[in-house]
């Protein structure tokens, strides 16, 4: 079955320091979604990517979809503390139409 | 507009007991999906309920089952609890058709003793 991988599984920054997490799917894929996972709480949506290529910015994330649709990546600018969660990416196979999660990179931001 | 709403927030089973889960999807969503999120892990796609059918499932054993009636929530059952079963079991609802995002619950904390 669909694999969605991610690393790292852990980061720790200082506030101000950059921060990317990877994604890479076994199949090509019909879209892929990120989403954020505060501590204690339940994933939300953040964005999803379509195309070939696409970058998408919301303030200081920038996501990305590989040009064959089987990666992406979220890299934050200047982590804030209200950055800390967890940041799981979301593969969609066309031909299921169900999201296959990765395991998730847990983001730690000291002050 | 409503958001999704599961029930309840903690259970505390014995192991070879049953358990049923409830969701509420989010006004408007036809589609749900439940997913079990253990400790440290990334949620792993149980099934998805579309028009009160199964229409995807993941590599879950037949002893997790599923409803979903013509309001569009949703039940989900796990028969013959094993202790593995412990983990925060989160429901989604979405508007059906690829690329739409998933709207979670706050999710079930099962442990299972």
């Amino acid at each position: 079955g669909q694999q969605v991988m991610q690393i790292p599984q852990y980061q720790h920054v200082q506030e101000g320091e950059d921060f990317t997490t990877y994604c890479n799917s076994s199949t090509t894929l019909s879209n892929i979604q990120w989403y954020k996972q505060r501590p204690g709480g339940h994933p939300v949506f953040l964005i999803q990517l379509v195309k070939s290529g696409e970058v998408k910015k919301q303030k200081r994330l920038t996501f990305q979809f590989g040009e064959a649709k089987k990666n992406s990546s979220l890299h934050i600018t200047a982590t804030q503390t209200t950055d800390v969660g967890t940041y799981f990416c979301a593969g969609e196979n066309s031909g299921y139409s169900t999201l296959t999660f990765g395991k998730g990179t847990m983001l730690l931001v000291s002050p | 507009e409503t958001g999704v709403t599961q029930s309840p927030t903690h259970l505390i089973k014995t192991r070879g007991q049953q358990v049923t889960l409830r969701c509420s999807s989010q006004s408007g969503h036809n589609t749900v999906s439940w997913y079990q999120q253990a400790l440290g892990q990334g949620p792993q796609f149980i099934f998805q309920y579309y028009r009160e059918e199964e229409n995807g499932r993941g590599n879950f054993p037949p002893r997790f089952s599923g409803l979903q009636f013509p309001n569009y929530s949703s039940e989900l059952n796990v028969n013959a609890l094993e202790l593995d079963d412990s983990a925060l079991y989160l429901c989604a609802s979405r508007l059906q058709g690829t690329g739409s995002p998933l709207h979670f619950g706050n999710g079930t904390r099962l442990t299972v003793t």
